[in-house]
């Protein structure tokens, strides 16, 4: 069974750093492509980024580019989303997915981030 | 990346069929068979119901369906019953290596 299990939300102020893991279990993570999608407080969806099998390749939403920074741990099974200079507006449940030519195959039950004084 | 539209509200009776629309432009939706949507019931994350288009992952009901012509794609769900009752979330490929999705329809179940 394909398992995707988010973690490391919190409470950050403006400006402040914050680092998402999503750790992979039910199939070979190293083969597949992975994405990091988030849903703020009005329900609509944000695709952030994806990278491809071996962590070489990464893209990102304008919104975030050059304040995050996605990778992942094939040995441990493990992606990870690298925050910085948060906003207000990042305000989100964050999700990690298996990706599938584009599509979101399996996600995961997401965290949440706040960004708030 | 634009954002797809989508109505944010859909309704229907029980075993009555439902359309929901994704309206995209010419260089996103428009240009690629990659829609898909997506089912999130209340405190759930969401869950693949269709791809590229008209395909249904394994485990998913033939009562939904998945159609596109030009810059609107369509999912429709027949024969309405409770559980259907959610938020739907149309998602494209834009090009230039991004993605966007739709800003979410909610269908109730009368």
């Amino acid at each position: 069974e394909v398992q995707l299990v988010e973690s490391g939300g919190d409470l950050v102020q403006p400006g402040g750093s914050l680092r998402l893991s999503c750790e992979a279990s039910g199939f070979p993570f190293s083969h597949y492509w992975m994405h990091w999608v988030r849903q703020g407080p009005g329900k609509r969806l944000m695709w952030v980024s994806r990278i491809n099998i071996d962590g070489s390749g990464t893209v990102y939403a304008d919104a975030v580019k050059g304040r995050f920074t996605i990778s992942r741990d094939n040995a441990k099974n493990t992606l990870y989303l690298q925050m910085n200079s948060l906003r207000v507006d990042d305000t989100a449940v964050y999700y990690c997915a298996r990706e599938k030519n584009w599509y979101e195959e399996y996600w995961g039950q997401g965290t949440l981030v706040t960004v708030s004084t | 990346q634009s954002a797809l539209t989508q109505p944010p509200s859909a309704s229907g009776s029980p075993g009555q069929s439902v359309t929901i629309s994704c309206t995209g432009t010419s260089s996103d939706l428009g240009d690629y068979n990659t829609v898909s949507w997506y089912q999130q019931h209340p405190g759930k994350a969401p869950k693949l119901i269709i791809y590229e288009v008209t395909r249904r992952p394994s485990g998913v009901p033939d009562r939904f369906s998945g159609s596109k012509s030009g810059n609107t794609a369509s999912l429709t769900v027949s024969g309405l019953q409770a559980e259907d009752e959610a938020y739907y979330y149309c998602s494209s490929y834009a090009g230039g290596n991004k993605k966007t999705f739709g800003g979410g329809t909610m269908l109730t179940v009368l």
